[in-house]
């Protein structure tokens, strides 16, 4: 089954204690990325990538790392959690054609973190 | 740079009335435009898009929705609401269409649809 997972779906962790949000996806597919989803706010993307070893930020990058050694794989790092990193998070995976995307994306299931 | 706005952030419809759920975008060149519903506690799922063909859209559960470039719109419908269409819907653009872009999705705020028995 094609799809996107995340792990783990929920954590409640502590302020300054490094954690690791992984997403994987078995569609060899060349985009991934990283949104947070706070209320009124929608999605706002942290991260993305548009294939192995090339990433960049998007909209709300601050205190975020990501790395994509392996297509299937795009781990989001928060080096030192803070209250305000205190959201949902979804991983998202495109194809990619022609150097743009016109396909849609497919969501992971979301991580709830809460930072206390 | 692209844009999006929903217009309202609750709907509230009766089952079996008419849905519609306002997105209106903004653009400089010709977008690809998206909706994505989310039901409680899961991820996004996509309901339809548009790519430039026809500019009348069908999804999935008997979704719709009317790409009008005069108005810069993009508003979804369904005639006939269910209870099972109460879900957070998201509008959202590509700026794929720039051409050779990072073709990243621009979300709108959403709307929650409610729907009353």
């Amino acid at each position: 089954e094609a799809q996107v997972t995340q792990n783990p779906r929920y954590l409640i962790t502590v302020t300054g204690k490094k954690l690791t949000v992984t997403c994987s996806q078995n569609m060899n597919h060349e985009y991934m990325s990283w949104y947070r989803q706070d209320p009124g706010l929608g999605l706002r993307q942290i991260y993305y990538s548009m294939n192995v070893e090339v990433t960049d930020k998007g909209d709300v990058p601050e205190g975020y790392k990501v790395s994509r050694k392996e297509k299937r794989n795009f781990p989001l790092i928060l080096e030192s959690p803070s209250p305000n990193q205190t959201s949902l998070y979804f991983c998202a995976s495109s194809r990619r054609l022609a150097g743009a995307i016109r396909n849609e994306q497919f969501f992971g299931p979301g991580t709830r973190l809460t930072v206390l | 740079a692209q844009s999006v706005t929903q217009l309202g952030s609750h709907v509230s419809v009766s089952e079996g009335a008419l849905v519609l759920l306002r997105c209106n975008y903004s653009s400089s060149v010709p977008p690809y435009l998206f909706w994505y519903v989310q039901y409680p506690n899961q991820g996004l799922q996509l309901l339809l898009k548009y790519t430039s063909a026809a500019t009348l859209v069908k999804g999935i559960n008997g979704f719709e929705a009317e790409f009008k470039k005069s108005e810069t719109s993009f508003h979804l419908t369904k005639p006939s609401a269910h209870m099972s269409d109460a879900a957070e819907y998201f509008c959202a653009v590509s700026d794929g269409a720039k051409g050779g872009s990072q073709g990243n999705l621009i979300f709108g705020k959403g709307t929650k649809l409610s729907v009353k028995p």
